[in-house]
């Protein structure tokens, strides 16, 4: 059964605390996505990835960090230095050289208190 | 600011009307993607239409797209109470990374 997994569904951290969410597919897809939500707007691009080993800075990438060590992974850190990370991330991916179209994660909601 | 801005932002309805939402863009694009969230959960992709195209359906679904007026509509006609979700136009852009930018979606409400 193929598709993106990100756990965890919820997540609760203290303000000042790095926190990892995680991204994994199985869909053999090269390129992969994550992207930021905040209630009543649409998604925002956080980092995207390519190939292996190698990531571009998204519209929103300050405070964030990711790494691409395998193509079935791409691992989403909030450090603190992200002002306001209280938001819903969704995670994706698309195989080159399909048109345009990206396959979803569940989501991972995140509460920074 | 947001490439597209879908209109209305919400939609109320009763099951068996047809619902249509409205998206804007401001530059030139390669395809325009619909896809639906449901509360809480991932987007699913759901038509893309590219640049060339004027419209397109699948199933319930039709798309029109007007590059002249950088504009798309998405028709869903029979609206049952499983069509209650979220719907986002995305833009996609050629070369590169496929960068697509979403609008802040439609709220659709079927009632039974």
């Amino acid at each position: 059964d193929g598709g993106i997994t990100q756990s965890p569904k919820y997540l609760f951290r203290k303000e000042g605390q790095n926190v990892t969410l995680s991204c994994e597919q199985n869909l053999n897809h090269d390129a992969m996505y994550w992207y930021r939500q905040d209630p009543g707007q649409g998604l925002r691009l956080i980092y995207y990835s390519q190939i292996v080993n190698d990531f571009q800075k998204g519209d929103i990438a300050e405070g964030y960090s990711v790494s691409r060590e395998k193509k079935e992974s791409f691992p989403l850190t909030v450090t603190s230095a992200q002002k306001n990370p209280t938001a819903f991330y969704l995670c994706a991916s698309r195989r080159l050289g399909q048109e345009g179209e990206q396959y979803f994660g569940p989501g991972t909601r995140l509460t920074v208190t | 600011s947001q490439q597209g801005e879908e209109d209305p932002q919400a939609l109320s309805i009763q099951e068996g009307e047809n619902a249509t939402m409205n998206c804007s863009y401001k530059t030139s694009i390669n395809n325009l993607q619909w896809y639906r969230q449901n509360s809480g959960r991932g987007l699913v992709h759901l038509i893309l239409i590219r640049s060339n195209e004027r419209e397109k359906h699948s199933g319930r679904l039709r798309v029109t797209l007007d590059t002249s007026k950088k504009s798309s509509s998405l028709l869903i006609t029979a609206s049952r109470a499983a069509d209650t979700a979220s719907y986002f136009c995305a833009t996609g852009f050629s070369g590169g990374y496929n960068k697509l930018i979403f609008g802040a979606g439609t709220r659709l409400a079927v009632h039974p």
